[in-house]
């Protein structure tokens, strides 16, 4: 079983559409998880840290769960700069681990 | 800081060439990590360092691939001889605690 799993999509919503995306990590060690974005032709850049209690950045809600090791993002009022490939992100927080990358969930988003 | 540097940002090379990629880190990280990315396989970490120790290297490819860190400020990443599967896109990061930061990455094409 591959450490981080996604769906690859493609996800095609219209503007204004709520969109949700999950990953499922292998490793329950896993301490710190993240999602990043990635644009066409550019490096990923973080988009949120996801915490054991939820967090929220204006349109973008994450959420972890633990007990079921898997990690959501929520995209609510999509807009056209939303597309792009999320790439969802787990750390092992043992000293000296390194950043393991799902291969993302491309979005795409219509007016 | 410029944030992670790396060079070249093209390269294009023939079978059997050697290929030498370059990185400068965020100054004060202690990890660095070089990923490369295909569409068919994603984000794959290929290697990292921990204060310029080689931690795990298991994703390296084959013995083609070698990379080293001679100081907090500097990695290589070099193929020798190169190859055309090894055409991709090869990311540097670094990270201190918890978020990593993408260089822009070395788009390599072996003909």
């Amino acid at each position: 079983r591959k450490e981080v799993e996604q769906d690859p999509g493609p996800f095609n919503v219209p503007e204004g559409a709520t969109v949700a995306f999950n990953c499922t990590y292998s490793n329950s060690a896993s301490q710190s998880f993240f999602w990043y974005r990635q644009d066409c032709r550019k490096e990923p850049k973080l988009l949120m840290s996801v915490y054991s209690s939820g967090n929220e950045d204006g349109r973008f809600t994450a959420q972890l769960n633990r007990a079921s090791q898997y990690i959501s993002l929520l995209i609510r009022d999509s807009k056209l700069s939303d597309s792009a490939t999320y790439l969802c992100v787990v750390r092992f927080n043992q000293a000296g681990t390194a950043l393991i990358f799902g291969k993302g969930t491309t979005l795409s988003v219509s007016s | 800081d410029a944030g992670v540097i790396q060079s070249p940002r093209h390269e294009v090379t023939e079978m059997g060439q050697e290929v030498t990629l370059r990185c400068k880190p965020i100054s004060g990280h202690d990890y660095l990590f070089w990923y490369r990315q295909t569409m068919m396989r994603g984000l794959e970490l290929l290697i990292y360092f921990n204060n310029n120790v080689p931690i795990d290297d298991s994703g390296m490819p084959e013995d083609r691939f070698s990379a080293k860190m001679p100081n907090a400020s500097f990695s290589t990443l070099k193929i020798q001889p190169s190859e055309p599967r090894d055409s991709a896109v090869y990311f540097c990061a670094s990270s201190s605690v918890n978020e990593a930061f993408f260089g822009q990455g070395t788009r390599l094409t072996v003909v």
